[in-house]
């Protein structure tokens, strides 16, 4: 059982927009900031979004975070095929003192 | 640009220790006051928090982890360690050495079986 929540699954067709939902709580969205990965198959997660709504160098600008209270979202816009992979939300959390993370949601580009 | 290499033993029996290394390029591990942990993921699963460390030295685990968890620093080496005892099969997977949330090293497979 995931602390942050996250839908198993979604999906989209190319072109398409598509948003990835992360609920958690106070002790850790609600006060800190929110990381996004993807991973595809066989490779590890690779930094999407960090800092709620930053892109590291060379993600594409079609890839967007934003954060309200204690729920995060990923979003893409104009979907491509190389966007099918498993994508994942993180915070950290001050109950904790560490990083919890959400289930992962797969992305299938139909 | 940080960089984060884990290395350490591919298959390790089961009841024995795990024991992993992250070696940190590309800056000083003392140079930040963020932590450095560990995450580990099994086939087909989630990602997971093992524990971190910080720059005061201190550590915090996870709960579920806790009493078979060791975390540590040679900072003259700029490497942190990993130790996790009497290893199940459960404990197969992939680790992971990351700088808080966003620097993270490529993983290492950890396989438990005789």
């Amino acid at each position: 059982q995931s602390v942050l929540t996250q839908a198993p699954s979604a999906s989209g067709t190319p072109g398409q927009r598509v948003t990835i939902s992360c609920s958690g709580s106070s002790s850790n969205i609600g006060s800190n900031f929110v990381y996004w990965y993807q991973q595809l198959p066989g490779t590890a997660p690779k930094l999407f979004i960090y800092s709620n709504t930053q892109r590291p160098s060379g993600v594409p600008d079609r890839f967007s975070g934003s954060k309200s209270g204690t729920s995060a979202s990923l979003t893409i816009s104009g979907l491509q095929s190389e966007d099918e992979a498993d994508y994942y939300c993180a915070a950290w959390d001050d109950s904790l003192n560490g990083p919890v993370f959400g289930g992962g949601t797969k992305l299938t580009v139909l | 640009q940080l960089q984060l290499r884990e290395s350490g033993p591919g298959l390790v029996k089961p009841s024995e220790t795990l024991s992993l290394t992250c070696s940190v390029s590309g800056g000083s591990i003392t140079s930040t006051y963020f932590s450095w942990g560990w995450i580990r993921q099994a086939p087909g699963k989630g990602l997971e928090w093992i524990g971190s460390i910080y720059q005061s030295g201190s550590t915090s685990y996870s709960a579920s982890l806790e009493s078979r968890v060791t975390i540590s620093v040679d900072t003259s080496k700029n490497q942190f360690y990993l130790r996790l005892s009497s290893v199940t099969a459960a404990d197969s997977g992939f680790y992971y050495c990351a700088r808080h949330l966003n620097y993270w090293g490529q993983g290492a497979l950890v396989t438990v079986s005789s």
